[in-house]
């Protein structure tokens, strides 16, 4: 989906560089994600904001931070990174639900290949 | 875990039949929602289907949701080359304080042969 961009697309890196892939969305949405995808497995949430303020651990955080620079901005860092962060990173937007019965689509960026060497 | 699991993990049929897909879930949810996703590519919205409702029709798209077995199928008909894809359910369920948010199943792998 166009109005979810991600950068780069791919990037070969090396162990115990410091990466930083960024997404910016154009849907004025509030809620963003991060997850990643290995090889036959289905997403993993890394982290998610729901607003500008708000940042919150997913399932797998450990050796990633995120940063929400603006409601349409959140990039996802590796500190270090190690060859088992090797996969397919996606961010994601929704424009969030308000009541019990929620209904929050989630519209998906075309995803960043990454390789630790 | 809550998340979805998917039967078949692989499937492959000849174009123009149907197939049919199946997701499992643990716990209470809000709504259940398919996606798709051609190789290497972000995730497609499908469909949502609401934990109060039963069944849901959009173009060739039919999904069913039976709370009481906490399971859902997504049914391809007349399937074309074109539908080769992985396919996902993803379960939204209330999360107290912190809001709803997805959890994704491992995926069906769909091949339809011309």
């Amino acid at each position: 989906d166009a109005d979810v961009t991600q950068t780069p697309r791919n990037r070969i890196t090396k162990t115990g560089k410091r990466i930083m892939l960024e997404c910016s969305q154009t849907k004025g949405h509030d809620r963003m994600y991060w997850y990643r995808q290995d090889p036959g497995l289905g997403l993993r949430l890394i982290y998610y904001s729901f607003d500008v303020k708000d940042i919150n651990k997913g399932e797998i955080s450990d050796g990633y931070s995120v940063s929400r620079q603006a409601q349409a901005k959140f990039s996802l860092s590796l500190e270090s990174a190690i060859p088992n962060q090797t996969a397919l990173y996606f961010c994601a937007t929704s424009a969030g639900t308000s009541g019990i019965v929620g209904t929050d689509t989630q519209y998906f960026g075309p995803g960043t290949r990454l390789t630790v060497l | 875990s809550q998340q979805g699991e998917e039967d078949p993990q692989a499937l492959s049929i000849q174009e123009g039949e149907n197939a049919t897909m199946n997701c499992s879930y643990k716990t209470s949810i809000n709504n259940l929602q398919w996606y798709r996703q051609n190789s290497g590519r972000g995730l497609v919205h499908l469909i949502l289907i609401r934990s109060n409702e039963r069944e849901k029709h959009s173009g060739r798209l039919r999904v069913t949701l039976d709370t009481s077995k906490k399971s859902s199928s997504l049914l391809i008909t007349a399937s074309r080359a074109a539908d080769t894809a992985s396919y996902f359910c993803a379960t939204d369920w209330p999360r107290g304080t912190s809001g709803s948010r997805l959890t994704f199943g491992e995926g069906t792998q769909l091949t339809v042969n011309p």
